[in-house]
């Protein structure tokens, strides 16, 4: 079975300052690797998603990820925070077109003035 | 609709009580996937249906738990005899046919008191 492990619970940086968020997955072949992002009260936002091809991979609100298979990791990163980034953003793997979903435990991220 | 809909947004009802959850997902997408988060497990997913049949049911924490989906669309979630336990917010989320990516509804927060 496939698990998803965020290591970095609560995260605080400063506003404009870099932002890189861990993800490590466990699934035997190639995953479908997801980060979304949900703000108090509401549901979840997909950043972007890898399934192929190349592993660096762009996604919305100036978001990126990249996809290493040797370390079985998918983190995300941001070059410049904005406040507005002030959320819980989980990563989630699945195995294949209509599989569920299985989430890490989320990392909330404070950002500061 | 432009994306899933689920009502109602909030729900308190008292223990014992039956509930039910409605989730509308996105013309056009014919899987359709029930998840919870709770403080203390996180986001567990509960059953998928590709159209009106659940293929994957794994989730389901107990038989006070089902859920149906007709016409290939608006799928309804149902909790007999509430718990405390139960108490979570019920996120639903859609795919497209084709598609790897699921699209999440805002949730319906249950208080069971």
């Amino acid at each position: 079975a496939q698990s998803v492990t965020q290591p970095d619970i609560h995260i605080t940086v400063s506003e404009g300052a870099s932002l890189e968020l861990r993800c490590n997955y466990s699934y035997g072949a190639t995953p479908y690797l997801f980060w979304y992002v949900q703000s108090p009260g509401q549901g979840l936002q997909l950043l972007l998603k890898y399934f192929s091809g190349d592993t660096l991979v762009q996604g919305i609100k100036g978001f990126e990820a990249e996809f290493k298979r040797s370390q079985s990791s998918f983190n995300l990163r941001k070059p410049s925070v904005h406040w507005s980034d002030a959320a819980e953003y989980f990563c989630a793997v699945g195995t294949g077109t209509a599989s569920k979903l299985t989430f890490g435990t989320g990392t909330r991220l404070q950002v500061t003035l | 609709g432009a994306g899933v809909s689920q009502s109602p947004s909030n729900k308190v009802t008292e223990k014992g009580k039956d509930v039910e959850l409605r989730c509308d997902p996105i013309s056009g997408h014919t899987a359709l996937y029930w998840y919870r988060q709770s403080l203390g497990q996180g986001l567990e997913f509960l059953i998928y249906f590709q159209g009106n049949s659940a293929p994957d049911k794994s989730g389901l924490p107990s038989d006070r738990f089902s859920a149906e989906r007709t016409g290939g669309s608006v799928s309804t979630l149902t909790i007999q005899r509430t718990q405390q336990e139960d108490s979570a917010v019920y996120l639903c989320a859609s795919s497209h046919p084709t598609g790897v990516e699921q699209y999440f509804g805002p949730g319906t927060r249950l208080t069971v008191t």
